[in-house]
């Protein structure tokens, strides 16, 4: 296992047009969350997963932005119409948890990066 | 809503000195409690938590924190920076939600230089 991974790792697109980010958690963990992260802040929580159920949904997250994760394996996070405003980091995190379960240690990708010019 | 405060986006010690770095919490239900680490270029990387077990909690490459109920801190420290230290640190508190699953909220990050 190689830990979590992220692609692309760098992401350079023009205003309006589509990308779509990957990630790949460690195979057994059910928990997947995406956060985004901009100069001088830290990591905000856009969504998360249990398995194959998005059962969060951050106000960050405009009806541009689409995430999936078929069959609570990989991940995938859409955004369409880029901005340039959507130039930021895109974190993926993964973490094997029960129901209630607020300890575990979440494992981060390193990343994709998005800049829209 | 639960929240973390870093106090000072910047913190610079000369190698061999006292690493402190601040973090206050705010949570309406006995928090857990995480510093992590993130390299350039890396990911973000868990140097320890806090679980309600012990309140000084040892976690990698020599940092430890000490969580403070009266005053809902859990301060970052190393007792002789190195070099390798050298990155971005954040804190982040987690609890539970009516979802049942673990929330996890980050606080703004402190960049540790250290100077030889």
């Amino acid at each position: 296992d190689t830990g979590v991974s992220q692609d692309p790792r760098h992401k350079i697109t023009k205003r309006g047009q589509n990308v779509t980010f990957r990630c790949d958690p460690i195979s057994e963990h059910n928990r997947l969350y995406w956060y985004r992260q901009t100069l001088g802040q830290g990591p905000e929580f856009l969504t998360y997963f249990q398995n194959e159920a998005q059962l969060e949904k951050s106000r960050l997250l405009s009806d541009r932005f689409s995430a999936e994760r078929p069959k609570g394996s990989f991940s995938t996070l859409e955004i369409q119409r880029t901005e340039q405003g959507d130039s930021a980091m895109y974190l993926c995190a993964s973490s094997l948890g029960r129901t209630g379960e607020a300890t575990g240690e979440l494992f981060f990708g390193e990343g994709s990066r998005l800049t829209v010019l | 809503a639960q929240s973390v405060t870093q106090l000072g986006s910047h913190v610079s010690v000369s190698e061999g000195a006292l690493v402190l770095l601040r973090c206050n919490y705010s949570s309406s239900v006995p928090p857990y409690l995480f510093w992590y680490v993130q390299y350039p270029n890396q990911g973000l990387q868990l140097l320890l938590k806090y679980t309600s077990a012990a309140t000084l909690v040892k976690g990698i490459n020599g940092f430890e924190a000490e969580f403070k109920k009266s005053e809902t801190s859990f301060h970052l420290t190393k007792p002789s920076a190195h070099m390798s230290d050298a990155a971005e640190y954040f804190c982040a508190v987690s609890e539970g939600n009516s979802g049942g699953y673990q929330k996890v909220t980050f606080g703004t990050g402190t960049k540790l230089q250290v100077i030889p």
